[in-house]
């Protein structure tokens, strides 16, 4: 069971590249979502998709763009990245209208921006 | 909007001390979610309250949702090494967003 992976597990980037972090579920969730992690901090939510073919900002969008692709896959884009943008990516996905709707996570991506 | 504050940051314990997080909203909750993750690690989920008062328990853990669903808790007895980590708490509505509180950072002295 797959259930959520994240692609790459790595990255590192110079100021001003850009990227693409690639996210797929095979659980049929309807909703997915990317937060970011900075060391030793909390989860701070960058978009998200409640279904196919909508996204919405979270709390910290700026310098991001998303693509639902389809019911499975969700992109998260840095079209030029800082410095700032040195983070651990999190993926997650759930199934809405489930009465436990818990969120199911990747295992993560760590982008180093120099 | 919806904002959620734990406390403690950070909680250093003798191993079979126990060990409380608080997560306080300054709005009434829908119900709430806690999650675990561990150093280098993704968040796990643990456990979702729904109802004013609940209380519900996995083994040494011990959940409460506040009569007026605006706070929740977890307690653990007897920390266990392996209880080492950061434990989250999320409120869960209809709505799709999620956020997450700051985190209680868990850390143990054998």
């Amino acid at each position: 069971n797959a259930g959520v992976t994240q692609t790459p597990k790595f990255q590192v980037l110079k100021t001003g590249q850009s990227m693409t972090l690639q996210c797929a579920q095979d659980m049929n969730h309807n909703s997915m979502y990317w937060y970011r992690q900075d060391p030793g901090m909390g989860l701070r939510l960058i978009y998200y998709s409640a279904s196919e073919g909508t996204t919405d900002k979270g709390e910290v969008p700026n310098g991001y763009n998303v693509s639902r692709l389809n019911k499975r896959e969700f992109s998260l884009r840095l079209e030029s990245a800082a410095p700032s943008q040195t983070s651990v990516y999190f993926c997650a996905s759930r199934k809405t209208g489930d009465l436990t709707g818990e969120l199911f996570f990747g295992e993560g991506s760590r982008l180093t921006v120099l | 909007g919806q904002q959620v504050m734990q406390i403690p940051q950070y909680q250093h314990v003798q191993e079979g001390e126990d060990f409380t997080t608080y997560c306080n909203s300054s709005t009434t909750l829908s119900n709430i979610q806690w999650y675990k993750q561990r150093p280098g690690g993704h968040p796990v989920f643990l456990i979702q309250l729904v109802k004013s008062g609940e209380v519900k328990k996995q083994k040494r853990l011990t959940f409460q949702f506040g009569e007026a669903k605006k706070n929740s808790s977890l307690h653990i007895t007897a920390t266990q090494t392996t209880d080492v980590g950061t434990y989250f708490c999320a409120p869960y509505s209809s709505a799709s967003k999620i956020i997450f509180g700051s985190g209680t950072r868990l850390s143990i002295r054998p």
